[in-house]
């Protein structure tokens, strides 16, 4: 099946610095990826639609200078958070949507990232 | 707007026995798609099985089923002899058009554990 990884799984940065998480397709290209967030013990909220060579569509709510999202190739999307603060510490998946083919298309996950600010 | 609603926050089963975990959903379009996702203590979503809004049969994969009652609005999953690695977080799903464009709505999930 469809393999999608994030790189760090796991990160501990000291607030106000920005940290920067990798999402991959490893063997299908995504037209558009998800970046969801899980506060601990709830459930997966959508923070914004990242599609290939355009801006991302964020969720309200979501604040799009702070969550920086680059998805600059078929296989690749980046979430930068920027200035992080405590709150923000959260786990961050991401999922990508590969090509339809004849109107159904599966949309797969990501491994997580937990990300800690101190 | 779209919603799903799981209202077992958790569920116990014992091993080899069968177990039902509920699913609602909201939706005013009439084309979506239903998903159950597990996802054990290491954070990754494993999908389980999917439902289209138009399929007459109700879908199954391997000891997975889901009970899909469309005038309900309900998409019940089972899961048939349990093992104990069925332990984990449950989360039903709904893919539908939001605001333009198609987006997966997440309940609030059930966890559920199993004792041997």
């Amino acid at each position: 099946g469809a393999v999608v990884s994030q790189h760090p799984s796991r990160v501990i940065c000291k607030s106000g610095t920005s940290v920067k998480i990798e999402c991959r397709s490893l063997d299908f290209q995504a037209t558009t990826m998800f970046w969801y967030r899980q506060f601990p013990k709830q459930s997966l909220m959508l923070m914004a639609t990242s599609n290939e060579g355009s801006k991302a569509t964020y969720e309200q709510g979501v604040e799009k200078d702070k969550f920086l999202i680059n998805h600059a190739s078929l296989t690749l999307s980046t979430l930068t958070v920027t200035s992080a603060h405590p709150e923000d510490s959260s786990f961050y998946i991401c999922s990508a949507r590969a090509f339809e083919l004849a109107g159904v298309y599966e949309q797969y996950f990501g491994p997580g990232t937990r990300l800690t600010v101190t | 707007a779209q919603k799903i609603t799981q209202t077992q926050p958790g569920m116990f089963v014992q091993e080899k026995e069968a177990v039902t975990l509920d699913c609602t959903y909201d939706t005013s379009d009439p084309s979506y798609g239903l998903f159950w996702y597990k996802q054990p203590s290491s954070g990754e979503m494993i999908f389980l099985i999917y439902q289209g809004s138009y399929d007459q049969q109700n879908a199954t994969e391997g000891r997975y089923s889901l009970n899909f009652q469309k005038a309900r609005k309900s998409a019940n999953l089972v899961i048939s002899a349990s093992q104990l690695g069925d332990s984990a977080m449950y989360f039903c799903a709904m893919r539908g058009l939001q605001g333009g464009s198609e987006k997966l709505v997440f309940g609030k999930g059930t966890k559920l554990t199993v004792n041997p």
